[in-house]
């Protein structure tokens, strides 16, 4: 089985700062995709950004960026130059390769303050 | 842009009463899913479906829960007796293909609260 652990519940940051979202996971599988989802008030999930556990490069898209550590399984979320659009509830997710289910951490709340 | 779209937003419903929650995924989507986050919890697994049947379920999707895709639009997820412990948000998701790292598209959520 597959867990996934975030064990910030809530976080803030100032309008243009930086912050990180913490993510430790666990999986007995050898290839599986990682995801940060992010859920804005009252909106849908949405995809962030998606790391697969073979490639050792950290995958950034744009302003977001992840730190993976495939040993220590962390998977970390950096935010830079933070916007108030940032807000939202922002969720880890893996996905082994076989079989079809996400498994989501609990989540975490982040503010961006002005 | 295109989303998947849920209905009913927010549902009541008395314990052991039937609900149908139904999505509309993404058209040209294939692969299609239900989770369900209860409060304070964690978003979990339920169901996955493609190509008119269950791909994979899990152990909360009992035989109180189907999914059905009636008519090529809609996808549903049926509770025929509700319990207490059923309520939650229900999320619908998409995906257009069957690689592990593709983007599933998620509606809004329906609440479900059981009295």
């Amino acid at each position: 089985a597959q867990t996934v652990t975030q064990s910030q519940p809530e976080m803030s940051v100032q309008e243009a700062e930086t912050v990180t979202l913490s993510c430790t996971y666990d999986t007995s599988e050898n290839n599986y995709y990682l995801f940060w989802y992010k859920q804005p008030p009252s909106r849908q999930m949405i995809l962030v950004i998606r790391q697969e556990a073979y490639k050792q490069q950290n995958a950034t898209e744009n302003r977001f960026s992840v730190n993976f550590q495939k040993a220590a399984k962390s998977f970390s979320l950096k935010i830079s130059d933070s916007q108030l659009g940032d807000t939202a509830m922002y969720f880890c997710a893996c996905h082994k390769t076989s079989g079809s289910r996400l498994t989501f951490g609990e989540g975490t709340q982040l503010t961006v303050n002005p | 842009e295109p989303e998947v779209t849920q209905t009913p937003s927010h549902q009541v419903t008395q314990m052991g009463q039937e609900v149908i929650l139904r999505c509309v995924p993404i058209s040209n989507h294939l692969y299609f899913y239900w989770y369900r986050q209860i409060l304070g919890q964690k978003v979990e697994f339920l169901v996955s479906f493609y190509n008119n049947e269950i791909s994979e379920k899990s152990e909360i999707f009992d035989d109180q829960f189907s999914v059905e895709r009636p008519d090529g639009s809609n996808f549903t997820l049926k509770i025929r007796s509700t319990k207490l412990e059923d309520s939650a948000m229900y999320f619908c998701a998409s995906k257009s293909d069957r690689a592990t790292g593709g983007e599933l598209f998620f509606g809004e959520g329906s609440r479900l609260t059981v009295l």
